[in-house]
């Protein structure tokens, strides 16, 4: 089955550690997206990238860092400048023009 | 800015009612508009791919409407159930640069039994 795949599931970060978030994609889509989503604020754009060894900014992409060797994979690092981690990370798909297809997300934690 | 506003942000109907949720944007200039499904703690589900050139989508119990000009998308569910209880969310991919989607936020929908 074609998909997205998000690990972990769950994460938990300490204060001043960098974490990185897993996004594998088996459906040949050429753009890859991480959005963050806090209760009450709906999603936001973090990341983008359209091609291999191509990306963007976002909306709120201070604090964050990905990289796109290859195109079934988009890893999202959170590093220590990001003051306000703690959120659901949500990772996404898309070829041209067509609807996005979204993975199961990670739930980080900092603890 | 593209801005994308869903109203009511909650909904909470009897079991059979029809579901009606609605969808505005600000700016006409789109490729599609996506409505989605969320369950507590999960990822989004595709529900229905309107493209821009097209009026509206069906798929068993939803219908999904685009009013381009007026800036507007309605998603209908018939008969809810309590299965349908979820959050559901529009997303209107625009023509600027990068091709982003832009999501409203949200109407949390509680069917009760």
């Amino acid at each position: 089955d074609g998909g997205i795949t998000q690990s972990p599931k769950y994460l938990f970060r300490k204060e001043g550690q960098n974490v990185t978030l897993s996004c594998e994609q088996n459906l040949n889509h050429d753009a890859m997206y991480w959005y963050r989503q806090d209760p009450g604020q709906g999603l936001r754009l973090i990341y983008y990238s359209q091609i291999v060894n191509d990306f963007q900014k976002g909306d709120i992409a201070e604090g964050y860092s990905v990289s796109r060797e290859k195109k079934e994979s988009f890893p999202l690092t959170v590093t220590s400048a990001q003051k306000n981690p703690t959120a659901f990370y949500l990772c996404a798909s898309s070829i041209s023009r067509d609807g996005y297809t979204f993975g199961s997300g990670t739930r980080l934690t900092v603890v | 800015k593209q801005e994308v506003t869903q109203i009511p942000a909650a909904l909470s109907v009897p079991e059979g009612e029809n579901l009606v949720l609605n969808c505005s944007f600000t700016d006409s200039a789109i490729y599609n508009l996506q409505w989605f499904r969320q369950d507590p703690g999960k990822g989004l589900t595709s529900l229905l791919l309107i493209q821009s050139s097209q009026r509206e989508q069906t798929s068993g119990r939803l219908n999904a409407s685009l009013d381009k000009s007026s800036g507007r998308s309605t998603l209908y569910i018939a008969a809810s159930q309590p299965g349908d209880s979820a959050t559901y969310l529009c997303a209107v991919r625009v023509k600027a640069a990068g091709n982003k989607l832009t999501f409203g936020g949200g109407t949390r929908v509680l069917v009760k039994p």
